[in-house]
Order: structure tokens, then sequence, then C-alpha cells
């Protein structure tokens, strides 16, 4: 069975400081998982995702992803917060039915609010 | 270019009542896929499917109906409205092949449901 979990329901750090928003999952076979950020009264947009083989992931606006396999994790992390990252994060993990099924549904984690202060 | 447009943004509806959200997507994605959102919940999957005319339940379809009869539309039909089935709701797309299993999906921007 596949989960995710965010430990975290909010994380908060100041401008300029590096921010970590956590994740770890849980799948029977390959991982392949995703970052998303909600802002409010939006959908979600897509940050960056794991490619199997790269175990640090660079995505959209400064975002990249470390992937742990021994940890099974995946946090986001930024070098330099800014006020305008302040929004609401997801982890998602998708599993297929089988290798070589493109089945594969997304499962999402509960969300991490991150705030970002001045 | 639209990506994933999802009508209406808001609605109010009365227990008993019966509405169909709309979905549509100009990307010409096999698969789409109906979530909704609760506070501190994540995106729970409703009903998804992977191609026209073919549709499968998610982790809580109870209360909804799906249909796929051309790749842009995918609405989301509530027969008899009840509180429990207040959240929003996103529709998503996403291309998979064989060779492109691990795409990411596109959301669209969501209906804020009440039922009272």
């Amino acid at each position: 069975a596949q989960s995710v979990a965010q430990p975290e329901d909010q994380v908060n750090v100041a401008e300029g400081n590096p921010l970590t928003v956590k994740c770890t999952y849980s799948v029977s076979g390959n991982p392949y998982l995703f970052w998303y950020v909600q802002y409010p009264n939006r959908g979600l947009q897509f940050l960056l995702k794991y490619i199997t083989g790269d175990n640090l992931v660079k995505g959209s606006y400064g975002f990249e992803a470390e992937f742990n396999k021994s940890q099974t994790s995946f946090h986001l992390k930024k070098p330099s917060a800014l006020v305008s990252d302040s929004a609401l994060y997801f982890c998602a993990v998708r599993e297929f039915t089988d290798r070589g099924s493109t089945l594969g549904r997304l499962y999402f984690g509960r969300g991490t609010q991150l705030t970002v202060w001045p | 270019n639209a990506g994933v447009t999802q009508t209406p943004k808001f609605r109010i509806l009365k227990i008993g009542q019966s509405m169909t959200l709309q979905c549509t997507q100009d990307m010409n994605h096999n698969y789409m896929y109906w979530y909704r959102q609760d506070p501190g919940m994540g995106l729970k999957l409703i009903y998804y499917s992977v191609g026209a005319g073919i549709t499968d339940k998610g982790e809580v379809p109870n209360g909804y109906n799906v249909s796929r009869s051309t790749t842009e539309d995918f609405p989301l039909r509530l027969e008899l409205a009840a509180p429990s089935q207040t959240s929003v709701y996103f529709c998503a797309s996403s291309y998979q092949f064989r060779e492109h299993r691990n795409t990411e999906a596109f959301f669209g921007q969501g209906t804020r449901l009440t039922v009272v």
C-alpha cells in the first residue's frame, strides 16, 4: 500500500533563511514522487518530480528536493526563502499497478502550510 | 492555452439537490481525475478516467458519478447533495503512455461547493 506523510502542518521561516518542507513515503515498488504548491483560491501547480538516479532534483522558483531512498524521504528545500513562497505545499506519490502499466494514481499528503515572514 | 477549466467556481446547493461540475482540458491528455480537498486532509481521489469511455472509482466515490464521452470533458455529477459533500473540488489531467508514465498532472482552479 502507498502512503505519503507530511509530518508538519505548518513551517515558519524568516525571509532569506533556508527552508525545508518534509515528506516521507511508503510504496511497494519504485517511488514516483512529486511536489505541488497551492496559492490561496488557486489550483495546484507542479513544482518538481523525482527522476530515477538524480537524488537532488531542481524545480521551479528555485526549489529543489532531496531524495533519500534509505530514509524513504523526499524533502523540499530552498536555500533562501521569499515572502512570496508562502503557500500550501503538497507531496504526492504515484504508484503503478504493475511494472508495465501506465495506470498510476496520485496519492497526496495532507499538506504543509509554509509561512515566510519579512 | 487554457489548460484545465472548471465551472462553476462557486456554488451553494440545498440538501437533496443535484448538480454537475464541469471540467474540460485542451491538452489532449488521456488521463483525467476528480479530487476533493477538505481542510487538513489533503486531496482525496473521487473518480478517474484513463481515456474516453473508461472511468473507475477512486478512494471516495460514494455520492458521485462521472462520465467521459470525449477526451476533453470529464463532468462530475452529484445526484443528492449532502452536507458531507461540502468541499473544494479539483479536476486534473495528465498524459501517460508507456514511455511517459511519470508525467505531472495539471489542475484546474477548483469549484468551491457548499451544501446547506
